[in-house]
């Protein structure tokens, strides 16, 4: 079945680590994108691609890393620089950005900082 | 800059209650419209999306319409049922390659039995 894949479910970081979220999708979809999700603040644009090696900053990118090197793929790096990184994580892909373009969303990843 | 409000929740109902969710927008151009639903531990699904003034988006008993008079596209369903109870989101996308959704914060539903 073609969809949207993340891992790990569930994450622990420790103070100072940095850790990388997968994101894989096998819709053949050219944009991919991710959000952070905090209780009561919906959800926030990080970093979003619209074609393989492009990555645009999003409206909370300071702390993130991005790679696009597969269409497939767009792993995201939370990286120490991150000062509050506990939330849940959510990939996302579309046929292509705007244009009303429906995206869909993978199941999400759970960060949490120890 | 551009934005979408959500009425405020939770939303507790009882089945077969109606519902609505209010949503209204701030935009400078044109967007696509849409509604998407988050059950617990989840991700996001679509539920719903308009693309033009005065389109109406359904799913699954669930209607809404966009009205660019008055900047809305609020979510309604004449008798929602306990698998309704879950965070439903409005989101704005506009028509031109290079953007992503811009989302309200969520409303929370609960239905009890």
């Amino acid at each position: 079945d073609g969809g949207i894949t993340q891992s790990p479910k569930y994450l622990f970081r420790k103070e100072g680590q940095n850790v990388t979220l997968s994101c894989e999708q096998n819709l053949n979809h050219d944009a991919m994108y991710w959000y952070r999700q905090d209780p009561g603040q919906g959800l926030r644009l990080i970093y979003y691609s619209q074609i393989v090696n492009d990555f645009q900053k999003g409206d909370i990118a300071e702390g993130y890393s991005v790679s696009r090197e597969k269409k497939e793929s767009f792993p995201l790096t939370v990286t120490s620089a991150q000062k509050n990184p506990t939330a849940f994580y959510l990939c996302a892909s579309s046929a292509r950005t705007g244009i009303g373009n429906t995206i869909y969303f993978g199941e999400g990843s759970w960060l949490t900082v120890v | 800059g551009d934005s979408v409000t959500q009425m405020e929740g939770p939303v507790t109902l009882s089945e077969e209650a109606f519902l609505t969710i209010n949503c209204t927008y701030t935009a400078t151009g044109y967007p696509s419209l849409f509604w998407y639903v988050q059950y617990p531990g989840e991700g996001l699904q679509l539920l719903l999306k308009a693309t033009k003034a005065d389109d109406k988006g359904s799913n699954k008993g669930f209607e809404a319409t966009y009205r660019k008079e008055t900047t809305s596209f609020h979510l309604e369903k004449g008798s929602v049922q306990v698998s309704d109870s879950a965070v439903y989101f409005c989101a704005l996308s506009y028509n031109q390659a290079g953007t992503a959704l811009i989302f309200g914060k969520g409303t929370t539903l609960s239905v009890s039995s």
